[in-house]
């Protein structure tokens, strides 16, 4: 069965250190990872995709295909990176979505 | 663009009843809907896939006759929580896409409240 598991449910920085949410997965095939974001009193939004590749917000995620890993990182943390933080696996296309239990993201002045 | 909404934002019944979610994409036609329930400080669990016209898919583990969806338009699909009991209390979330390979967009989220 597909798993996404994020072991952390609390990261607590402080403003310019460098954050890694941990994601990993379980999955035979060949999987779509996605990173979703929910501001607080805000809806779930996606943040990014492996498959474009692209940096949003500062933030990028490698596909690690021999760890089954797809961490989230940014070289430097802003106040208002503070947020929950989900890794969530499809399996085909943008169907099915199977999310993580979600990080917290706390950055301190 | 790309904007769902869903009403009402939040609602408290009494045990026993029916409470009916509204989930609308304003500005494009969704051709499938998601409804997916949150427990507190826990993720999202995907209740059920709903495509324009045709009968939900369920997960395992979910009741069809619990949770009654309809998708009768391409931008609207409700959930109705029939009978409701206390452990039916969550926050219930729903998101649209317009094809199988676009992302999905997310409503706000519905608090429901079973007494």
């Amino acid at each position: 069965a597909q798993r996404v598991t994020q072991p952390e449910k609390l990261l607590s920085v402080f403003k310019g250190a460098p954050v890694e949410l941990k994601c990993n997965y379980s999955y035979s095939g060949s999987p779509e990872l996605f990173w979703y974001v929910q501001y607080s009193r805000q809806r779930l939004q996606l943040l990014l995709r492996h498959i474009s590749r692209e940096s949003i917000k500062g933030f990028t995620a490698d596909l690690n295909k021999g760890e089954t890993s797809f961490h989230l990182k940014k070289p430097f943390a802003q106040e208002e990176d503070s947020a929950m933080y989900y890794c969530a696996l499809t399996t085909g296309g943008y169907n099915k979505l199977i999310f993580g239990a979600g990080t917290r993201l706390a950055v301190h002045p | 663009g790309a904007v769902v909404s869903q009403h009402p934002s939040w609602v408290i019944c009494k045990s026993g009843t029916s409470v009916k979610i509204e989930c609308r994409s304003l500005d494009f036609q969704a051709t499938t809907m998601f409804w997916y329930r949150q427990f507190p400080k826990q993720s999202l669990m995907l209740m059920a896939t709903s495509n324009e016209g045709s009968k939900a898919t369920y997960e395992q583990g979910v009741e069809k006759d619990k949770f009654l969806i309809n998708h009768a338009s391409l931008t609207l699909s409700t959930l109705t929580v029939t009978s409701a009991h206390p452990e039916d209390s969550s926050f219930y979330i729903c998101s649209a896409t317009r094809t199988a390979t676009d992302t999905q967009y997310f409503g706000p989220g519905t608090r429901l409240t079973v007494l």
